[in-house]
């Protein structure tokens, strides 16, 4: 089964570190997102990509960056950790036909303790 | 810029009975809208999409309605159970895939 994985599940970090979250995803879908979920705040959209070297910024990007090097992937790098992206981040996908966006499928969640 | 609020933020039922959650946005020039299931500790899942043209949606004991207009949209189960008991999110497309979440709804059904 097609499929959309996140990893490290967990990690614990201290500031000023570099951090890479990778997401893989074998649905082949064209459209990739990252969020961070907050208590408060609900999902909010960090970085996105619609294919192969786009990339592009979303509501919370500051301090985030992506690279789409292929279809499957979309990591997040997090240049310079900071305890306020202390957070869960979620992968997502989807795929576009024409007009229509398709359903969102989403991984696991990768839990970023920053200390 | 889009807002989606949902209410109630917390709901405790007993099992057996019909539900509706609600789900308002302020902008209704929207391509699509999700409702999505999250339990503890888990991703999201995906429950039903409605598009813009559509006025509603169906999946076995849920029914998800949409009402561009008004920036409405309800999820409706029915016969709830104790396997109900997650956060729902309902989310809106305005632009380009991109999806405005609200902050959900904590579900509860007491056996």
């Amino acid at each position: 089964d097609a499929e959309i994985t996140q990893s490290p599940r967990h990690k614990i970090t201290e500031t000023g570190r570099q951090v890479t979250l990778a997401c893989h995803q074998t649905w082949n879908h064209n459209n990739m997102f990252w969020y961070r979920q907050d208590l408060g705040h609900g999902l909010r959209l960090i970085h996105y990509s619609y294919g192969v070297q786009d990339t592009n910024k979303g509501e919370v990007s500051d301090g985030y960056s992506v690279s789409r090097s292929n279809t499957e992937d979309l990591p997040l790098t997090l240049e310079s950790a900071a305890s306020s992206q202390t957070s869960v981040y979620f992968c997502a996908s989807s795929e576009s036909t024409g007009w229509l966006s398709g359903e969102l499928f989403f991984g696991e969640g990768s839990r970023l303790t920053v200390l | 810029k889009q807002e989606v609020t949902q209410i109630p933020a917390a709901l405790s039922v007993p099992e057996g009975e019909n539900l509706v959650l609600n789900c308002s946005f302020t902008d209704s020039a929207i391509y699509n809208l999700q409702w999505f299931r999250q339990d503890p500790g888990k991703g999201l899942t995906s429950l039903l999409l409605i598009q813009s043209s559509q006025r509603e949606q169906t999946s076995g004991r849920l029914n998800a309605s949409l009402d561009k207009s008004s920036g409405r949209s309800t999820l409706y189960i029915a016969a709830s159970q104790p396997g109900d008991s997650a956060t729902y999110l309902c989310a809106v497309e305005t632009s380009g895939s991109r999806l405005t979440f609200g902050e959900g709804t904590q579900l509860t059904v007491n056996p």
